[in-house]
């Protein structure tokens, strides 16, 4: 069965604090995106990558850089983590042309 | 700015009947549609994917796709309470292959089937 894993279900993390979130995904896909969705805004495009060290930003990528130093992982870094950052993150990959598979998501509470 | 617009919902209907998810999108030129379903508080999971005109079945859903009237719909027969979940519907456009397979979703409907 095929996966994309995410490192943390849920995070705690104090304001200030630089925050981590990992995904592997284990399909030798080419892109993978990290989002967050927070109620009533939908699913908001972070940052995505289509190759191993290649990254473009989406919509919201202020306060967030990504990393992808091998083709299955693709890490989210929040910078300086801020209470308007409390979210869940989902990060995705997928082939060109095709959906994509979600992980579970990392619920992050910034307190 | 290219934009995928759902039926605003909540959508409710009663065990057994038939649901009917739609959803609008401006760009012409988007060649890949998908449909998502996602439980509270759960990840969205791909449930059906069309590309070309016409309805694509599968089970009890039902993907249709009119791209001149740019528009896709999602129809689920036989309605279970199981069903109760948002749904999204996502587009891609492949402009020369430099979308990398990005998707735009739409804010997606919350379905609920009663008993």
């Amino acid at each position: 069965d095929v996966k994309v894993t995410q490192s943390s279900r849920y995070l705690v993390k104090r304001t200030g604090e630089k925050v981590f979130l990992e995904c592997v995904q284990d399909m030798d896909h080419e892109n993978m995106f990290w989002y967050r969705q927070d109620p009533g805004l939908g699913l908001r495009l972070i940052y995505f990558s289509y190759d191993v060290k290649m990254k473009e930003k989406g919509d919201i990528p202020e306060g967030y850089s990504v990393s992808r130093e091998k083709k299955e992982r693709f890490s989210l870094i929040l910078e300086s983590a801020s209470t308007n950052q409390t979210s869940m993150y989902l990060c995705a990959s997928s082939r060109q042309g095709y959906g994509y598979t979600f992980g579970s998501g990392t619920r992050l509470t910034v307190v | 700015q290219k934009e995928v617009e759902q039926n605003s919902g909540p959508l409710s209907v009663p065990e057994g009947a038939i649901a009917s998810l739609n959803c609008t999108y401006s760009d012409r030129g988007s060649q890949s549609f998908f449909w998502y379903r996602q439980y509270s508080g759960k990840s969205p999971e791909l449930i059906m994917s069309i590309y070309s005109n016409g309805d694509k079945e599968d089970g009890r859903f039902t993907a249709q796709l009119n791209k001149a009237s740019q528009y896709v719909s999602l129809l689920i027969r036989d309605s279970q309470p199981s069903d109760s979940a948002t749904y999204l519907c996502a587009v891609n456009w492949d402009a020369g292959g430099t979308s990398y397979g990005k998707l735009t979703f739409g804010q997606g409907t919350i379905l609920t089937v009663h008993p």
